[in-house]
């Protein structure tokens, strides 16, 4: 059985620090692992995806992801937040393919002027 | 490409009546998924399908919900009675088999207020 676990429900920083957002999984594959993000009142947008290539992927707007297999993590962090990454962002793991995918609750960041 | 598209993008209804959401996938991906959020649930994948066929139903949650996928490029989701716990933001999502399978693009949701 798969899981996502997203550590914080919210997360606040100023603007220009480093941003981390931690997620733990748990999965009897090899699983695929998503970040998504999304913008008040809009869809999601993926960010990155892990797919056993590399452990550190990057993603779009400054996003990085390490995968850790022995922490069973993969957490999404950026050296500077800006006031437009104030959203909501979700882990993401699916099986085998992509079909069966679980979200995590989600990590609502708020950034300060 | 114009990406995902739903329609409606707010629906007020109320209880009991019929309510049809609809989406239109990207162009040529052979997946669609469907998805409910709400604050308490989160996101839950209730449908997929491949090649219009449903692939699994097993997130939907009651009879009252029904998919349908008459062709590559339209889905319904229907809740028939509808119930004011069915008040959500509903998405559809695609993707495209091959590599990238596992990249699913969202539309803009539906919201759903049931009365």
């Amino acid at each position: 059985a798969q899981s996502v676990t997203q550590l914080d429900s919210h997360v606040s920083v100023s603007e220009g620090t480093p941003v981390l957002l931690r997620c733990n999984y748990s999965s009897s594959y090899s699983p695929s692992l998503f970040w998504y993000v999304q913008h008040p009142n809009k869809g999601l947008q993926l960010l990155l995806k892990y797919t056993s290539a590399a452990t550190l992927v990057k993603g779009i707007n400054g996003f990085e992801a390490e995968f850790k297999k022995s922490e069973t993590s993969f957490h999404l962090t950026k050296p500077s937040a800006h006031m437009s990454d104030a959203a909501e962002y979700f882990c993401v793991v699916s099986d085998v393919g992509g079909f069966k995918t679980i979200f995590g609750a989600g990590t609502r960041l708020f950034v300060k002027a | 490409d114009a990406g995902v598209i739903q329609s409606p993008r707010h629906e007020v209804t109320e209880m009991g009546q019929e309510v049809t959401l609809r989406c239109k996938p990207i162009s040529g991906h052979d997946y669609l998924f469907w998805y409910r959020q709400t604050m308490m649930r989160g996101l839950e994948l209730l449908i997929y399908f491949n090649n219009n066929v449903p692939i699994d139903d097993s997130g939907m949650p009651e009879d009252r919900f029904s998919a349908k996928m008459p062709n590559a490029s339209f889905s319904t989701l229907k809740i028939q009675p509808s119930e004011p716990r069915d008040s959500a933001v509903y998405f559809c999502a695609s993707s495209l088999a091959g590599l990238d399978t596992d990249t699913q693009y969202f539309g803009p949701g539906t919201r759903l207020t049931v009365l």
